[in-house]
């Protein structure tokens, strides 16, 4: 069965400051993809970016940027110049093509402090 | 617009009442979902459907039962056998068999016990 562990509970960081929070997953499919949800206090699940698992290039969407390492099966998430507004839990998740059934990780609880 | 709308927002069970909860999409998504959300936790998965009148059972699919009758309508029942039913209840759609699509979610109802 797919896994997917993220294994900072909560991390920190300054406005204005680059964080990078970890995400590794454990499949047995070659071809899969990977998600990352924001979960602001509101609790809606917003989708920040997605990453195929074919493509080599990382995925960027603005300020979002993953670093993708297939070998590894790593899919952290790097937010840079992070605003009061990045605060949020963070689920990394994947999709099973065999199920479809997305597996969703523990969450890291980003705190940004002004 | 389109989205999925989950109701009520809030909601109270008393002791040996069945309660159910709505979620309604107008995506033209296949599959739907059921997690369950426990405070500072992540996301369990309840049940799911992936066509209509079929539904498979999620990981935690005891004290739970779900329909899928039409398309757009997929509502949970929490019955009197789910004993700590307390927690935020989440629905999700999206394609099925269309892996680079990702979950789109409603805003969650809250269920508490009297």
């Amino acid at each position: 069965a797919q896994t997917v562990t993220q294994s900072q509970p909560e991390m920190s960081v300054q406005e204005a400051e680059t964080v990078t929070l970890s995400c590794t997953y454990d499949t047995s499919e070659s071809d899969y993809y990977l998600f990352w949800y924001k979960q602001p206090p509101s609790r809606q699940m917003i989708l920040v970016i997605r990453q195929e698992a074919y493509k080599q290039q990382n995925a960027t969407e603005n300020r979002f940027s993953v670093n993708f390492q297939k070998a590894a099966k790593s899919f952290s998430l790097k937010i840079s110049d992070s605003q009061l507004g990045d605060a949020a839990m963070y689920f990394c998740a994947s999709l099973d093509s065999g199920t479809y059934k997305y597996i969703f990780g523990t969450g890291t609880r980003l705190k940004v402090l002004a | 617009d389109g989205g999925i709308t989950q109701s009520p927002k809030y909601l109270f069970r008393k002791e040996g009442q069945n309660v159910t909860l709505s979620c309604e999409q107008n995506l033209n998504h296949d599959a739907m979902y059921w997690y369950r959300q426990d405070p500072g936790q992540g996301l369990r998965l309840i049940y799911y459907s992936q066509i209509v009148n079929d539904f498979q059972k999620g990981d935690i699919a005891e004290g739970y039962s779900v329909s899928r009758e039409k398309k757009e309508s997929f509502p949970l029942t929490v019955t009197s056998a789910q004993k700590n039913p307390t927690a935020f209840y989440l629905c999700a759609s999206s394609f099925y068999r269309d892996s680079n699509q990702p979950q789109h979610f409603g805003d969650g109802t809250r269920l508490s016990i009297l």
